[in-house]
């Protein structure tokens, strides 16, 4: 099966400037989380979607990133502005809709951001 | 929410030795725990899980167990193979994953 695909692999901006990513998860997984990865740390879950709707963002910075997910496939997640901090990788996972509490994400080749 | 502690940091071991990693979890509602391997530039991938029912599982090299009253659970890699080495994450997750800081094992031939 297709997995999941991120676009762009690579992106460099200077501070202040906005970026975006787009997402589109494996077919029929109703469930959708963007996570940010800080060299030589674990993935932090940005935001999760389930379907369209948003079932936790709270560790995501709502001063500067947004994210949607329209019709409950495809996502972007945006930075406005950019800083330093910001430099990771953004990962993209998703997963079948949950029923008893369990189920395997499936991770995309993330975003690696570079803000300068 | 969910806070998952992984250690060790850093593994080494000699080619053939066995490794163990361990992680520890806060929310008791947790009930699936996936372990992720993660090479240089790649996406993790999963590559064994466990679920709250269940106190151990193995896949050929590789086992995990699993203690919900003491809330901790364990990765364990025998016989390793230099193509161990990897970056590994531990998870716990009720719909949600919260994944350890990583341990970086170098597995010398």
């Amino acid at each position: 099966e297709a997995g999941v695909a991120q676009s762009p692999r690579y992106k460099i901006i200077e501070k202040r400037q906005s970026v975006a990513f787009w997402c589109n998860p494996i077919s029929g997984h109703a469930t959708l989380y963007w996570y940010q990865q800080i060299l030589g740390q674990g993935p932090k879950l940005l935001i999760q979607f389930q379907n369209n709707g948003v079932v936790d963002d709270s560790q995501l910075p709502k001063d500067r990133f947004s994210a949607e997910r329209l019709k409950g496939v495809d996502s972007t997640l945006k930075i406005q502005p950019a800083k330093l901090e910001d430099s990771a990788v953004y990962l993209c996972a998703s997963s079948q809709r949950p029923t008893k509490g369990w189920t395997e994400a499936f991770f995309g080749q993330g975003t690696r951001l570079t803000v300068v | 929410g969910e806070n998952v502690e992984q250690h060790p940091s850093t593994l080494s071991v000699q080619e053939g030795d066995s490794a163990v990693i361990k992680c520890t979890y806060s929310d008791s509602a947790s009930n699936y725990f996936p372990w992720y391997k993660q090479e240089l530039g790649k996406r993790p991938q999963l590559i064994i899980d466990i679920r709250s029912n269940v106190g151990e599982k193995k896949d050929q090299r590789i086992a995990v167990t699993l203690n919900k009253t003491a809330k901790h659970f364990s990765l364990h890699i025998t016989e390793t193979q230099p193509e161990d080495s990897a970056v590994y994450f531990c998870a716990a997750s009720t719909n949600k994953f919260y994944f350890g800081s990583g341990t970086k094992l170098n597995v010398k031939p």
